[in-house]
C-alpha cells in the first residue's frame, strides 16, 4: 500500500458526460502529480501541484482540469468525454516536489472507461 | 519526451539474476536516475535511484557506469512475482520536474 488513495476505482461514463476522479496524497506529501495511461500511449504526466499551486502541465486537454485544496488532496475535472478519454488515471504524491532525489508514491488508479 | 533506452522486453528464468540494461547518454550532472516497475495494470512501484555511487536496497542493486551515460538494474533472484514493465527515468534533483515515462522493459519471469 502506497499511502496514496484513489476513488473511483472504475467509472464508466457517456460521451459528452463529465468525471471527477478524486486523490489523497500520502500523509504530509505537499505535491500531486496526475499521470494519464492508455494502451497507445503508454504513461503521459498531465499536471502537477505543489501545496495547492500549479507547478508543472503536461499534455493536459482544456477539457481537463485540476485542482489541489487545502487538505492537500486533489480533484481532476473531465470534461465533454470521449471515447478515447478511456485510460487509466493515476495519481501519484511527493514530499515536496522530486526535491534531492525524492520518491514518487503512485495511487492504484481509476479505470476511466467512456462508452 | 523520455532521455532513456531500453529494450522492450527481456526473459529471465526464476532464481536467476535479472539485469536490465538503460542507456542514458544525454544525463546531466544533476539529475538522477530512477527506476520504477509497474505489475500489470497496478501503479507504478518505487525501486531506486542514484546520483553517481551504486545504490542497493531490500529489492534490487543499481550500477551507474562512471561516465553516467548507462545504468544496469539487478533483481538478484528473480521470482515470478517480478514479472513487469521497467522504467528507467532520468530527472533533476532541483525538483518541479515530473518524471517522464518511456516504454520500459517488459521482464518476463519464467519458471
Amino acid at each position: 500500500d502506497s499511502g496514496v488513495t484513489q476513488t473511483p476505482k472504475h467509472l464508466i461514463t457517456a460521451t459528452g458526460q463529465r468525471v471527477t476522479l478524486r486523490c489523497s496524497p500520502r500523509s504530509g506529501d505537499l505535491s500531486v502529480y496526475w499521470y494519464q495511461q492508455s494502451l497507445d500511449q503508454g504513461l503521459q504526466f498531465l499536471i502537477q501541484y505543489y501545496n495547492g499551486e500549479e507547478r508543472a502541465k503536461g499534455n493536459i486537454l482544456e477539457r481537463f482540469s485540476a485542482q489541489q485544496f487545502p487538505d492537500l488532496h486533489s480533484e481532476l475535472n473531465l470534461s465533454s468525454l470521449e471515447l478515447g478519454d478511456s485510460a487509466l488515471y493515476f495519481c501519484a504524491s511527493s514530499a515536496r516536489g522530486l526535491l534531492k532525489g525524492e520518491k514518487l508514491f503512485f495511487g492504484s488508479g481509476t479505470q476511466l472507461s467512456v462508452l | 519526451d523520455a532521455k532513456t533506452t531500453q529494450p522492450p522486453s527481456m526473459d529471465c528464468a526464476e532464481g536467476r539474476a535479472a539485469n536490465l540494461p538503460c542507456n542514458h547518454s544525454t544525463i546531466s550532472g544533476n539529475e538522477y536516475v530512477y527506476w520504477y516497475r509497474q505489475i500489470h495494470s497496478q501503479g507504478p512501484q518505487y525501486i531506486i535511484h542514484g546520483l553517481k555511487n551504486n545504490e542497493t536496497n531490500e529489492m534490487a542493486s543499481l550500477i551507474i557506469t562512471e561516465d553516467r551515460k548507462s545504468s544496469t538494474l539487478i533483481l538478484p533472484h528473480a521470482t515470478l512475482r517480478d514479472t513487469a514493465v521497467y522504467y528507467c527515468i532520468v530527472s533533476a534533483r532541483s525538483g518541479n520536474t515530473p518524471l517522464v515515462f518511456g516504454k520500459g522493459t517488459r521482464l518476463s519471469v519464467i519458471a
